[in-house]
Protein backbone atom coordinates (compact mmCIF):
# COMPACT_ATOMS: atom_id res chain seq x y z
CA UNK A 1 0.00 0.00 0.00
CA UNK A 2 1.47 3.23 -1.41
CA UNK A 3 1.34 6.33 1.24
CA UNK A 4 1.85 10.09 1.39
CA UNK A 5 2.52 11.84 4.51
CA UNK A 6 1.75 15.12 3.98
CA UNK A 7 2.95 18.11 6.74
CA UNK A 8 1.74 20.17 8.23
CA UNK A 9 -1.96 18.95 8.73
CA UNK A 10 -3.05 23.18 10.15
CA UNK A 11 -1.09 25.81 9.21
CA UNK A 12 -3.07 29.53 10.39
CA UNK A 13 -1.00 32.40 9.16
CA UNK A 14 -0.21 35.89 9.02
CA UNK A 15 -1.32 37.71 5.29
CA UNK A 16 1.79 38.24 3.34
CA UNK A 17 3.52 35.33 4.78
CA UNK A 18 4.95 32.33 3.27
CA UNK A 19 4.63 28.70 3.68
CA UNK A 20 5.44 25.48 2.75
CA UNK A 21 3.61 22.22 2.94
CA UNK A 22 5.21 18.75 2.00
CA UNK A 23 4.19 15.29 0.71
CA UNK A 24 6.32 12.67 1.42
CA UNK A 25 6.51 9.05 0.48
CA UNK A 26 8.32 5.55 0.41
CA UNK A 27 7.07 5.42 -2.88
CA UNK A 28 7.50 6.43 -6.18
CA UNK A 29 4.72 8.41 -7.93
CA UNK A 30 4.34 8.27 -11.77
CA UNK A 31 2.71 11.70 -11.10
CA UNK A 32 1.77 13.59 -8.19
CA UNK A 33 -0.70 16.00 -8.37
CA UNK A 34 -2.36 19.03 -5.65
CA UNK A 35 -5.94 20.50 -5.38
CA UNK A 36 -7.29 23.09 -3.57
CA UNK A 37 -10.87 22.20 -1.92
CA UNK A 38 -13.41 24.80 -0.16
CA UNK A 39 -15.86 24.08 1.83
CA UNK A 40 -19.00 22.64 0.20
CA UNK A 41 -17.22 21.86 -3.19
CA UNK A 42 -14.76 19.08 -4.75
CA UNK A 43 -11.22 19.29 -5.27
CA UNK A 44 -9.90 21.48 -8.16
CA UNK A 45 -6.95 20.93 -9.47
CA UNK A 46 -3.92 22.84 -9.32
CA UNK A 47 -0.83 21.01 -10.91
CA UNK A 48 0.09 18.12 -12.32
CA UNK A 49 4.09 17.20 -11.96
CA UNK A 50 5.47 14.06 -13.69
CA UNK A 51 9.05 14.44 -14.01
CA UNK A 52 11.26 14.17 -11.05
CA UNK A 53 13.21 17.61 -10.04
CA UNK A 54 10.34 19.64 -12.03
CA UNK A 55 9.44 22.76 -10.62
CA UNK A 56 5.91 24.18 -11.75
CA UNK A 57 4.75 27.74 -11.02
CA UNK A 58 1.83 28.91 -10.78
CA UNK A 59 1.12 32.83 -10.15
CA UNK A 60 2.16 33.08 -6.06
CA UNK A 61 2.25 29.01 -5.74
CA UNK A 62 5.26 26.99 -6.67
CA UNK A 63 5.14 23.45 -6.96
CA UNK A 64 8.24 20.85 -6.95
CA UNK A 65 8.48 16.98 -7.61
CA UNK A 66 11.31 15.15 -5.89
CA UNK A 67 14.10 13.98 -7.96
CA UNK A 68 13.28 10.35 -6.82
CA UNK A 69 9.39 11.41 -7.61
CA UNK A 70 8.96 10.37 -4.08
CA UNK A 71 7.76 13.69 -2.20
CA UNK A 72 6.93 17.36 -3.41
CA UNK A 73 6.10 20.48 -1.85
CA UNK A 74 4.22 23.50 -2.35
CA UNK A 75 5.17 27.35 -1.66
CA UNK A 76 2.73 29.92 -1.38
CA UNK A 77 4.59 33.54 -1.17
CA UNK A 78 2.76 36.32 0.08
CA UNK A 79 -0.36 34.46 1.21
CA UNK A 80 -3.55 36.13 1.03
CA UNK A 81 -7.24 35.00 2.66
CA UNK A 82 -8.53 34.57 -0.52
CA UNK A 83 -5.70 30.96 -0.67
CA UNK A 84 -7.42 29.77 2.56
CA UNK A 85 -8.49 26.26 2.34
CA UNK A 86 -7.40 22.41 2.05
CA UNK A 87 -4.83 21.78 0.26
CA UNK A 88 -4.21 17.84 -0.89
CA UNK A 89 -1.25 15.80 -2.29
CA UNK A 90 -2.58 12.96 -4.31
CA UNK A 91 0.12 10.35 -5.67
CA UNK A 92 -1.31 8.45 -9.26
CA UNK A 93 1.15 5.30 -9.73
CA UNK A 94 0.42 4.21 -13.32
CA UNK A 95 1.89 1.10 -13.37
CA UNK A 96 -0.37 -2.00 -13.54
CA UNK A 97 -3.47 -1.99 -12.10
CA UNK A 98 -3.03 1.03 -9.99
CA UNK A 99 -3.62 3.16 -13.18
CA UNK A 100 -5.29 6.42 -12.60
CA UNK A 101 -5.71 5.36 -8.97
CA UNK A 102 -4.80 8.58 -6.95
CA UNK A 103 -3.21 7.79 -3.04
CA UNK A 104 -3.99 10.66 -1.16
CA UNK A 105 -2.19 12.88 1.53
CA UNK A 106 -3.73 13.59 4.94
CA UNK A 107 -4.73 17.05 3.90
CA UNK A 108 -3.61 20.83 5.11
CA UNK A 109 -6.09 23.07 6.29
CA UNK A 110 -4.85 26.44 5.39
CA UNK A 111 -5.94 29.52 7.06
CA UNK A 112 -4.64 33.43 5.88
CA UNK A 113 -5.50 35.97 8.13
CA UNK A 114 -6.30 39.37 6.95
CA UNK B 1 -10.38 19.31 -19.25
CA UNK B 2 -13.40 17.38 -18.62
CA UNK B 3 -16.31 18.32 -16.96
CA UNK B 4 -17.84 16.30 -14.27
CA UNK B 5 -21.57 16.88 -12.56
CA UNK B 6 -23.11 15.11 -10.02
CA UNK B 7 -26.51 14.06 -8.79
CA UNK B 8 -27.93 14.93 -5.97
CA UNK B 9 -25.32 17.40 -4.75
CA UNK B 10 -26.90 16.96 -1.38
CA UNK B 11 -28.92 14.62 0.30
CA UNK B 12 -30.58 13.98 3.42
CA UNK B 13 -31.30 10.08 4.34
CA UNK B 14 -33.26 7.39 6.69
CA UNK B 15 -31.24 5.56 7.91
CA UNK B 16 -31.55 1.55 6.07
CA UNK B 17 -32.49 3.17 2.86
CA UNK B 18 -30.10 3.62 0.00
CA UNK B 19 -29.12 5.83 -2.83
CA UNK B 20 -27.69 6.06 -5.48
CA UNK B 21 -25.48 8.73 -6.94
CA UNK B 22 -24.89 9.29 -10.88
CA UNK B 23 -21.75 10.79 -12.54
CA UNK B 24 -22.02 11.99 -15.58
CA UNK B 25 -19.04 13.41 -17.60
CA UNK B 26 -19.22 16.01 -20.55
CA UNK B 27 -16.24 13.86 -22.81
CA UNK B 28 -15.41 10.56 -22.93
CA UNK B 29 -12.68 9.07 -20.66
CA UNK B 30 -10.31 5.98 -19.68
CA UNK B 31 -11.07 5.52 -16.45
CA UNK B 32 -13.95 6.43 -13.57
CA UNK B 33 -13.35 6.30 -9.95
CA UNK B 34 -15.24 6.96 -6.91
CA UNK B 35 -14.17 8.20 -3.41
CA UNK B 36 -14.97 9.06 0.00
CA UNK B 37 -14.18 11.70 2.10
CA UNK B 38 -15.39 11.43 5.82
CA UNK B 39 -16.14 14.64 7.39
CA UNK B 40 -12.53 16.27 8.35
CA UNK B 41 -10.36 13.59 6.23
CA UNK B 42 -8.53 13.18 3.26
CA UNK B 43 -10.14 11.09 -0.01
CA UNK B 44 -10.44 7.59 0.18
CA UNK B 45 -10.93 5.53 -2.72
CA UNK B 46 -13.95 3.26 -3.09
CA UNK B 47 -13.43 1.14 -6.41
CA UNK B 48 -12.44 1.62 -9.61
CA UNK B 49 -15.76 1.91 -12.43
CA UNK B 50 -15.40 -0.20 -15.23
CA UNK B 51 -16.68 0.30 -18.57
CA UNK B 52 -19.02 -2.97 -18.72
CA UNK B 53 -18.26 -4.89 -16.69
CA UNK B 54 -17.82 -5.02 -12.42
CA UNK B 55 -16.02 -2.12 -10.54
CA UNK B 56 -12.80 -3.17 -9.05
CA UNK B 57 -12.96 -2.20 -5.36
CA UNK B 58 -10.39 -1.41 -2.62
CA UNK B 59 -9.86 -3.38 0.49
CA UNK B 60 -12.41 -2.24 2.96
CA UNK B 61 -15.31 -1.80 0.43
CA UNK B 62 -18.05 -4.23 -1.12
CA UNK B 63 -19.59 -4.71 -3.97
CA UNK B 64 -22.91 -5.19 -1.97
CA UNK B 65 -22.66 -1.90 -0.07
CA UNK B 66 -21.56 0.02 -3.23
CA UNK B 67 -23.05 -1.57 -6.25
CA UNK B 68 -21.35 0.37 -8.73
CA UNK B 69 -22.16 0.75 -12.46
CA UNK B 70 -20.62 1.98 -15.86
CA UNK B 71 -22.75 1.61 -18.25
CA UNK B 72 -20.57 3.59 -20.98
CA UNK B 73 -17.42 5.78 -21.00
CA UNK B 74 -19.06 9.13 -19.78
CA UNK B 75 -21.22 7.96 -17.10
CA UNK B 76 -21.28 5.99 -13.86
CA UNK B 77 -23.64 5.61 -10.65
CA UNK B 78 -22.56 4.59 -7.04
CA UNK B 79 -25.25 3.31 -5.12
CA UNK B 80 -24.52 3.56 -1.04
CA UNK B 81 -26.71 0.73 0.76
CA UNK B 82 -28.55 -0.11 3.59
CA UNK B 83 -27.21 3.44 5.13
CA UNK B 84 -26.22 4.18 8.04
CA UNK B 85 -24.45 7.63 10.51
CA UNK B 86 -21.61 6.00 9.48
CA UNK B 87 -21.73 6.29 6.01
CA UNK B 88 -22.28 10.27 5.92
CA UNK B 89 -19.79 11.66 3.77
CA UNK B 90 -18.76 13.55 0.69
CA UNK B 91 -19.14 10.75 -2.19
CA UNK B 92 -16.98 11.89 -5.36
CA UNK B 93 -16.53 10.77 -8.82
CA UNK B 94 -13.39 11.15 -10.44
CA UNK B 95 -12.35 10.69 -14.36
CA UNK B 96 -9.38 10.26 -15.65
CA UNK B 97 -8.01 11.65 -19.20
CA UNK B 98 -4.27 10.39 -20.42
CA UNK B 99 -2.39 13.13 -22.05
CA UNK B 100 1.19 13.73 -23.50
CA UNK B 101 2.25 15.55 -20.67
CA UNK B 102 0.81 12.93 -18.20
CA UNK B 103 -2.21 11.63 -15.98
CA UNK B 104 -5.29 14.20 -15.43
CA UNK B 105 -7.72 13.53 -13.07
CA UNK B 106 -10.69 15.33 -12.71
CA UNK B 107 -13.65 15.91 -9.49
CA UNK B 108 -17.01 16.17 -9.72
CA UNK B 109 -18.50 19.04 -6.77
CA UNK B 110 -19.35 15.51 -4.88
CA UNK B 111 -22.64 14.23 -3.28
CA UNK B 112 -22.96 15.25 0.68
CA UNK B 113 -24.80 12.77 2.13
CA UNK B 114 -26.07 12.60 5.76
CA UNK B 115 -27.89 10.35 7.30
CA UNK B 116 -30.18 10.52 9.45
Amino acid sequence: TQLLEQSPQFLSIQEGENLTVYCNSSSVFSSLQWYRQEPGEGPVLLVTVVTGGEVKKLKRLTFQFGDARKDSSLHITAAQPGDTGLYLCAGDNAGGTSYGKLTFGQGTILTVHP
Amino acid sequence: SAVISQKPSRDICQRGTSLTIQCQVDSQVTMMFWYRQQPGQSLTLIATANQGSEATYESGFVIDKFPISRPNLTFSTLTVSNMSPEDSSIYLCSALNVGGSGNTIYFGEGSWLTVV
